[in-house]
């Protein structure tokens, strides 16, 4: 299995509201990522994980909060979201952090911040 | 941050050509990787090239890597319609811990 799975695909959520996005793999990946690319750029780093511990947080408002539950699964909680937060979101993981393998990406999340 | 820049941002070719895309990145790397996102969907790893090597093959892909001139250049040879993508180069960044995306090329192969 060497996919990496995010949900939901769509989100529309309003600024005030709290909602969750999910990334998952099975991989056996040590380090998780977070990134976010609006229309026409490259993803952004937001976040990564290594062996479940934050290890790099790109100066990210607090709106934005990682979770990593366990080696598998990789959460962002998002609260009082602001409509320039509207993007793809991606996850991604590899075997460790450093990146001298690939990286495998999800499909992201489409947010949409109303 | 971003790392790398590529060139040109847009490239459109017919099928059967070839397609070169340059990147340019500012400090020093352990690796350079390439990735093709189709229709702003997840990206896909096309190839990974490490500091010592200075060219790489992998089908129709050639890459190769000038550290002199911080710079890589992805080849596409025989293009096909389904090459239609972008691609963005990315380096693992100044101290090797996270990969960092460089602008990007989007590439039209015409039918």
């Amino acid at each position: 299995d060497t996919e990496v799975t995010q949900t939901p695909k769509h989100l529309v959520m309003g600024m005030t509201n709290k909602k969750s996005l999910k990334c998952e793999q099975h991989m056996g990946h040590r380090a998780m990522y977070w990134y976010k690319q609006k229309a026409k750029k490259p993803p952004e780093l937001m976040f990564v994980y290594s062996y479940e511990k934050l290890s790099i947080n790109e100066s990210v408002p607090s709106r934005f909060s990682p979770e990593c539950p366990n080696s598998s699964l990789l959460n962002l909680h998002l609260h009082a979201l602001q409509p320039e937060d509207s993007a793809l979101y991606l996850c991604a993981s590899s075997k460790k952090q450093g990146l001298a393998t690939e990286a495998f990406f999800g499909q992201g999340t489409r947010l949409t911040v109303v | 941050s971003q790392q790398g820049e590529e060139d040109p941002q847009a490239l459109s070719i017919q099928e059967g050509e070839n397609a070169t895309m340059n990147c340019s990145y500012k400090t020093s790397i352990n690796n350079l990787q390439w990735y093709r996102q189709n229709s702003g969907r997840g990206l896909v790893h096309l190839i990974l090239i490490r500091s010592n090597e200075r060219e790489k093959h992998s089908g129709r892909l050639r890459v190769t890597l000038d550290t002199s001139k911080k710079s890589s250049s992805l080849l596409i040879t025989a293009s096909r319609a389904a090459d239609t993508a972008s691609y963005f180069c990315a380096t693992d960044g100044e101290y090797g811990n996270k990969l960092v995306f460089g602008a990007g090329t989007i590439l039209r192969v015409k039918s």
